[in-house]
């Protein structure tokens, strides 16, 4: 089955600064990365995604990179803001229509004012 | 239009018992998808529901069954519960695509 690796567990940047958090993917069939964020105690919220047909997708301040060859994706977050801290997720999916995804263990990203 | 809505928001129950949890979809929403989460861990799969049957099965033992309506709202349950039960359970909907969307969880609490 698949098995997606993220990393690092915990980042910590000053307010205004890029973060950056890094997946890989096992299984070259995976077509659909979604990235989750996750504030305590509340549910994960999809905040962008790609698909494997496309290799970049901005969306404001945050970006996310998709090296098939690699098996690997990135978010980006730019300017980063206090609001921005919580745990975020990647994800993996065979898609297909069956959209069960594999999760990381999480970055927990802490912006200091 | 509601998102994804789960009940109840708590639950506290003891060794061997056995727990039914509740899930009704995103409006229009056809597949629902059931997913654990520990505590510090991320999200795993337990299984996902299409069209009233189960449609795939993560690495669960059986103890985990579920069932979907007609109307597309799911329930989860949990059979002889063990301490290791307790987490965040999320169910989450799609349109038989991509996007998957969360509702807010239902903690366990295995005693």
């Amino acid at each position: 089955g698949e098995n997606v690796e993220q990393h690092p567990s915990t980042l910590s940047v000053q307010e205004g600064d890029s973060a950056v958090i890094k997946c890989t993917y096992s299984d070259s069939a995976s077509n659909y990365f979604p990235w989750y964020k996750q504030e305590l105690g509340k549910r994960p919220q999809l905040i962008i995604d790609i698909r494997s047909n496309v290799g970049e997708k901005k969306d404001q301040r945050i970006a996310v990179t998709l090296n098939k060859t690699a098996k690997h994706f990135s978010l980006h977050i730019t300017e980063t803001q206090p609001e921005d801290s919580a745990v975020y997720f990647c994800a993996a999916t065979l898609g297909l229509g069956y959209s069960t995804l594999t999760f990381g263990k999480g970055t927990m990203l802490l912006v200091s004012p | 239009d509601a998102g994804v809505t789960q009940s109840p928001t708590h639950l506290i129950k003891t060794r061997g018992q056995q727990v039914t949890l509740r899930c009704s979809p995103k409006s229009g929403h056809d597949t629902v998808s059931w997913y654990q989460q520990a505590l510090g861990q991320g999200p795993q799969f337990i299984f996902q529901y299409y069209e009233e049957e189960e449609r795939q099965r993560g690495n669960f033992p059986d103890r985990f069954s579920g069932h979907q309506f007609p109307n597309y709202s799911s329930e989860l349950n949990v059979n002889a519960l063990l301490l290791g039960d307790s987490a965040l359970y999320l169910c989450a909907s799609s349109l038989t695509g991509y996007e998957q969307f969360f509702g807010p969880g239902t903690r366990l609490t295995v005693l």
